[in-house]
């Protein structure tokens, strides 16, 4: 049985760095072709995918997000980590993290979601 | 970056109906295509893989079709239990995922 849990703060000051923090089981990020990816939806809006890691320690971001984004895995803790820099009132949102595993010829959809949670950056 | 397009962005339906949604994208993405289900407060949920392909446990109303750049959902008999914001999501990428803009199925 898969299941994904995020956790980290409710609430940030604007400027300040988000660490999120994904902790799964049923599952091994060893394993080849699978990946966690991060996906957050603003208040009312849609999904937006932001990063995602593989098995084998490669890393994809969302090309607006890039720069501000860091994504690593501790496959001995079975976590995933997100870090988000210089957080804006924009990027309040519900963010997830979600298990991947690559199809034969491209990449994986997300199958199984953690229950979110909601960031909220004002000062 | 491939982007999706849902259309309607909403609509209105009664418990029996049959609804379509549509999804279409920038650049041909094969059959790369999920579906997701999602109800206020929770994770959205996966429907359907690969433009067609059910996911283990939804209920066989749920059906999806297209390939290329163009794909629909379909539930063939609206129930109660239905009535949320579906997402279309194109994985053809392996540098990028995108999500279309949703669409809110709504009790008419």
């Amino acid at each position: 049985q898969i299941t994904l849990k995020e956790s980290g703060p409710t609430l940030v000051k604007p400027t300040q760095t988000l660490t999120l923090t994904c902790t799964f089981s049923g599952f091994s990020l060893s394993t080849s072709g699978v990946g966690v990816g991060w996906i957050r939806q603003p208040p009312g809006k849609a999904l937006e995918w932001l990063a995602l890691i593989y098995w084998d320690d490669d890393k994809r971001y969302s090309p607006s997000l890039k720069s501000r984004l860091t994504i690593t895995k501790d496959t001995s803790k079975n976590q995933v980590v997100l870090t988000m820099t210089n957080m804006d009132p924009v990027d309040t949102a519900t963010y997830y993290c979600a298990h991947s595993v690559n199809t034969a010829m491209a990449a994986g959809y997300f199958d199984y979601w953690g229950q979110g949670t909601l960031v909220t950056v004002s000062s | 970056a491939i982007r999706m397009t849902q259309s309607p962005s909403s609509l209105s339906a009664s418990t029996g109906d049959r609804v379509t949604i549509t999804c279409r994208a920038s650049q041909g993405i094969s059959s790369y295509l999920a579906w997701y289900q999602q109800k206020p407060g929770k994770a959205p949920k996966l429907l359907i893989y690969a433009a067609s392909t059910l996911q283990s446990g939804v209920p066989s109303r749920f059906s999806g079709s297209g390939s290329g750049t163009d794909f629909t959902l379909t539930i063939s008999c609206l129930q109660s239990e239905d009535f949320a914001t579906y997402y279309c999501q194109q994985y053809y990428s392996y540098s990028s995922w995108t999500f279309g803009q949703g669409t809110k199925v709504e009790i008419k």
